[in-house]
This record gives C-alpha cells, structure tokens and sequence, in this order.
C-alpha cells in the first residue's frame, strides 16, 4: 500500500482564487510529520509548510496553510490567492516515528500534482 | 550561507560508464540523504548516510549503485556500469543532528543523469 496518495495528477487554476492539493497518508505510528514541498521547472526542492502529527493547530505559512485531518489521515495544501509563480509540482511527504535527538529518518514522498496556475 | 552543494547538476554517459555524483550537505549537517526521481515520479529513497556510516540503504539498488560520506569530503553516490534506466534526477538532502528539529530535509538542486 502507498504510504502517501495525491490523487490529482494535474490541476488547472485560475490566478488569484485559492487551490487545494490533496494529499492522504497511511501510517500506524502515532508520531509523525507531515511535508510539502514545491518543485519548479528548474528542478529544485523547495519546502513550503511542516505539520507535526501531536500540533492541534493546522500549520501555516504565509499564503499557504495545511488542513490537517488526523481521523482522515489527510494533509491538504491550501494556496490562498494564487500566483503565476506557484505553477509547479507539488509532493506531499511524510516522515515516521520519533525523531529524538535528530533527523534520523528520512521522507517518502507522493507522486506529486502538477499545479498550472492561468491568467 | 550555502545550502546543500550538488555537483554535476548535468551528467551525460554512454551505457557501461561510471557516474559519480557528489553533494556537500549544509554546513553543520551530519546526515545526507539520496534520492532518485524518474520523470513523472516522486522521490524515491535511496540511502541515508552519516560520516563514515551507511545508516539505510534499504532503497538501493543492489548493484552497481553504492554511496560514501567520508569522514573529509562530499558524499559520493556511485552508479557503475549504467544503463538507460539509470536516467533520472538524483537529488541529496541534508539535516541537522539537534534536538527537537523537524525532521526537514535540505534539497539540493539535484543532479541530472542522462544515459545514451
């Protein structure tokens, strides 16, 4: 089973209105983090918002917030007020267990949307 | 403040060659990670190193595929005898050994391996 789902290949989105990006994980551990990060056409990893499994508030981080649904095992990213600049790949990530003491595991990531913003 | 150094960003090699990509983890990180991405694809874990140490390399190939992080230098991810399928981007990451962080991972910009 796929331990991270985005089931939107590709969206088309009009300038300025808000996007959602799916994104579903499966995980039995109780600790865990939740990532997202941005993919240009350069090629480049840029993170965008970090959500840890026990934060009871959704994470977010200037235009971009996180609906985080624990019971639903969901992690959506919310772009509010769209740009031509946020036309890019988005991977939704997740890290398991505790990381006591430092960054010992590393992310599986999803398959990744393809986000195409139009004037 | 450098992030996390990649070099080649482009590699060319005919089928049977070595590639050799090499990543400079941020200064003051100790892990470094390799990941592959196949077009179309996400990132697939390859291994994950700390100095001298192979930690996990659940997601490497089993051969020709082989990675170092020295205790001076770059880690190194080793491809020899490429094939076709080898093309793809590899991108390193590193992270911090502190307390409390993130878990986050600093990408490279990656580098990108074309085998003819």
């Amino acid at each position: 089973a796929q331990k991270i789902t985005q089931t939107q290949p590709g969206m088309f989105v009009q300038e300025k209105e808000a996007v959602t990006l799916d994104c579903t994980y499966d995980t039995s551990d109780q600790s865990y983090g939740l990532f997202w990060y941005k993919q240009p056409s350069s090629g480049e990893m840029i993170f965008l918002i970090y959500q840890g499994s026990y934060d009871e508030q959704n994470a977010t981080e200037g235009r971009y917030s996180l609906n985080f649904q624990k019971a639903r095992k969901s992690a959506n990213l919310v772009i509010s007020a769209s740009q031509l600049g946020d036309s890019a790949m988005y991977f939704c990530a997740m890290r398991e267990g505790l990381v006591s003491g430092g960054g010992a595991d590393g992310l599986t990531f999803g398959k990744g949307t393809h986000l195409i913003i139009q004037p | 403040n450098a992030g996390v150094m990649q070099n080649p960003r482009h590699l060319v090699r005919r089928r049977g060659q070595e590639a050799r990509l090499r990543c400079s983890p941020m200064k003051g990180h100790s892990h470094v990670y390799w990941y592959r991405q196949l077009p179309e694809e996400g990132l697939k874990f390859m291994v994950y190193l700390q100095k001298e140490n192979i930690i996990d390399e659940s997601g490497m190939p089993k051969e020709r595929f082989s990675a170092e992080f020295p205790k001076e230098g770059p880690s190194i991810l080793r491809i020899q005898q490429v094939v076709r399928g080898d093309s793809a981007a590899y991108f390193c990451a590193s992270s911090p050994w502190t307390s409390g962080n993130t878990g986050e991972l600093f990408f490279g910009e990656g580098s990108r391996l074309t085998v003819l």
